[in-house]
């Protein structure tokens, strides 16, 4: 079975201050990992994948297979990154998308 | 470019009444096609999953059913609405070893 766990539902920063939104996972196999995120009143949209090894909007993610984690960070939080994050992991062949209960981020100004 | 649409945005329907939810993508050929619920505190959850045409896998035995009587058509059904079911619900696609991409979701309301 895998199974997604975001240990915090809700984060609240300041703005200029760094952040880290917690993801750890639990998978036999081999994981693709990816963070989503919601803002007010928009669609839940793709953040970025593990595997892109990007930095999207300041953030960061780095798998961590001995830890199995795959924390989202960024060194300085704005207030325009106050939103919904949800941690999702990929099965791959049993086409299933697992996602954590999500972290609210408040960036305080 | 591809597009998914949902419809409609929001619903109030009364306890016992049935429930038909809309899903179309566009711009993409035999995509998986998903309908999650989103309900506060418990994240995202998946209810159903399609690989193809006529092929529903279901994730949790509930009140709902799914169907996909079209390659990019994605319907969510219920016969009769519990107040249990309202919560916001989540169309998605996606093609093997991409992303997944969500519509804007239905807000539904049981009363």
């Amino acid at each position: 079975a895998q199974r997604v766990t975001q240990p915090e539902k809700l984060l609240s920063v300041f703005k200029g201050a760094p952040v880290e939104l917690k993801c750890n996972y639990s998978y036999s196999g081999s994981p693709e990992l990816f963070w989503y995120v919601q803002y007010s009143r928009q669609r839940l949209q793709l953040l970025l994948r593990h595997i892109s090894r990007e930095s999207i909007k300041g953030f960061t993610a780095d798998l961590n297979k001995g830890e199995t984690s795959f924390h989202l960070k960024k060194p300085f939080a704005q207030e325009e990154d106050s939103a919904m994050y949800y941690c999702a992991l990929w099965g791959g062949s049993n086409y299933k998308l697992t996602f954590g209960k999500g972290t609210l981020l408040t960036v305080n100004p | 470019s591809q597009t998914i649409h949902q419809w409609p945005a929001t619903l109030v329907q009364p306890v016992g009444s049935p429930l038909s939810l809309e899903c179309t993508v566009e711009g993409t050929s035999n995509p998986n096609l998903y309908w999650y619920r989103q309900a506060a505190g418990r994240g995202l959850q998946l209810l159903f999953y399609s690989v193809g045409i006529g092929q529903i896998s279901s994730e949790v035995p509930q009140n709902l059913s799914a169907s996909r009587p079209q390659d990019r058509q994605f319907i969510l059904s219920s016969k009769k609405l519990l107040l249990s079911d309202s919560g916001f619900y989540l169309c998605a696609w996606a093609i093997p070893n991409s992303p997944l991409h969500f519509g804007n979701g239905t807000r539904l309301t049981v009363t």
